[in-house]
């Protein structure tokens, strides 16, 4: 049971433009969201997060929209940059993060020079 | 945000043998999470570890088969017993933020291939 989920595995984004990724949940528990980017052969880097009271968190270049209705967040990334690529995992907990995180099975971000 | 260690970074081990994978973290922290991934998987996670006490295991998972110590608030190790192919993942530890309580911080991993 695949209580996070990323439907695209993949996206291809040009280098200046905005990459969205998006993230769907089903246990109406989470109520405290994370982004983490991942190169390879390194550890997930925690990029963003959110809590459920809400919708909207900005950092620099990236923002974390929240649809509780929907069960619905995503992620973009404003402009796109090639340091960019590299597989995203969207991340939730219960608790308002004091439970364990589950994580989605990733999106791998390619951005085109 | 903590700066983790692990060791091995990676290898390669025959069936029916064991690995312990060590993870060290450059400040205290209470809890400690041991993840796996398998190939094209998502990340799972496996135990929490707290200082002084027995590591909690998610369903699936159990300690015969994934003994974890935690002798003090900065390391931390997990082992993984009698190998099989199935076990070929990357090992991950991660903590949580002293500055807050909510976000994961995770170690480079170990990748582990059993022939």
């Amino acid at each position: 049971d695949q209580q996070v989920k990323q439907n695209s595995p993949s996206l291809s984004v040009q280098e200046g433009r905005i990459s969205i990724l998006n993230c769907d949940y089903t246990n109406s528990m989470f109520d405290y969201f994370l982004w983490y980017k991942k190169y390879p052969a390194e550890g997930p880097t925690f990029l963003i997060s959110i809590s459920s009271i809400k919708d909207k968190n900005e950092d620099g270049r990236f923002t974390v929209f929240l649809n509780k209705s929907a069960k619905h967040l995503s992620l973009h990334i404003v402009p796109s940059q090639p340091g960019d690529s590299a597989v995203y995992f969207c991340a939730a907990s219960a608790n308002f993060g004091n439970e364990k995180l589950t994580f989605g099975t990733g999106t791998r971000l390619t951005i085109i020079p | 945000s903590a700066v983790i260690s692990q060791k091995p970074s990676r290898d390669i081990c025959q069936r029916g043998t064991s690995l312990t994978i060590q993870c060290q973290v450059d400040s205290q922290v209470t809890m400690m999470f041991w993840y796996r991934q398998q190939p094209g998987q998502s990340l799972t996670l496996i135990a929490t570890a707290n200082q002084g006490s027995e590591a909690t295991y998610e369903s699936g998972f159990v300690i015969d088969k994934f003994p974890i110590s935690r002798p003090n608030l900065t390391f931390s190790t997990l082992t993984v017993s009698n190998m099989s192919p199935e076990d070929s993942s990357i090992y991950l530890c991660s903590v949580r933020s002293g500055q807050s309580s909510y976000e994961q911080y995770f170690g480079p991993g170990t990748r582990l291939t059993v022939t």
